[in-house]
């Protein structure tokens, strides 16, 4: 089955403590992406990745670093994680850069930090 | 500064009526758009999307009419059904962002039996 996983779906931490979400995708999609939905504000991109070791910012890139090392898996490290990083994260992926207006998206992960 | 708005946040409709969607842009280089639907703790999902040339596009029970003047688009569902009640997405991308997609806050759909 077609899909984008993410791990895990739930987190609770506390600030500063670094934290990994995983994403990972079976569809050789060369595209993948993070966002946050926070609400009132709809999804936001963080970061990019065009495809295997090319990676640029979103629009809301600060406190979170991203690697694309294979091109099926996008984890998403968030080195000293605050508060305001409260959100729930999705990890998308398409075809191509071309094609990054239709995107296929993980489950979401729901992350409290206290 | 939202460059994609939908100004309402839930709209109740009864089942078997039309549910219309509505959403605003202020960005003019946008040259497409899309519907994303989403059901609790599960991601968005591709509903119907729409290119700059066309002023509307049809895929079932669901259309999109764009209207660039006036930089509204809006998403009908005819008739509504119980399944669609769900939180609605309205995004915008162009080729000169690396299509990178800009959403609206959504509009949650709740569908009256």
């Amino acid at each position: 089955e077609a899909q984008v996983t993410q791990n895990p779906r739930y987190l609770i931490t506390v600030t500063g403590k670094k934290l990994t979400v995983t994403c990972s995708q079976n569809m050789n999609h060369e595209y993948m992406s993070w966002y946050r939905q926070d609400p009132g504000l709809g999804l936001r991109q963080i970061y990019y990745s065009m495809n295997v070791e090319v990676t640029d910012k979103g629009d809301v890139p600060e406190g979170y670093k991203v690697s694309r090392k294979e091109k099926r898996n996008f984890p998403l490290i968030l080195e000293s994680p605050s508060p305001n990083q409260t959100s729930l994260y999705f990890c998308a992926s398409s075809i191509a850069w071309s094609s990054a207006d239709t995107q296929y998206f993980g489950p979401g992960t729901r992350l409290t930090v206290l | 500064d939202q460059q994609v708005k939908q100004n309402s946040p839930s709209l109740s409709v009864q089942e078997g009526r039309i549910s219309i969607l509505n959403c605003d842009y202020t960005n003019s280089m946008f040259d497409y758009f899309l519907w994303y639907k989403k059901y609790p703790a599960e991601g968005p999902t591709f509903l119907i999307s729409i290119s700059s040339i066309k002023d509307k596009n049809e895929d079932g029970r669901f259309t999109v009419f764009l209207n660039k003047s006036a930089k509204h688009l809006s998403l009908h569902i005819v008739p509504s059904q119980p399944g669609d009640s769900a939180v609605y997405f309205c995004a915008a991308s162009s080729r000169d962002s690396n299509y990178q997609l800009i959403w609206g806050a959504g509009t949650k759909l709740i569908i009256k039996p």
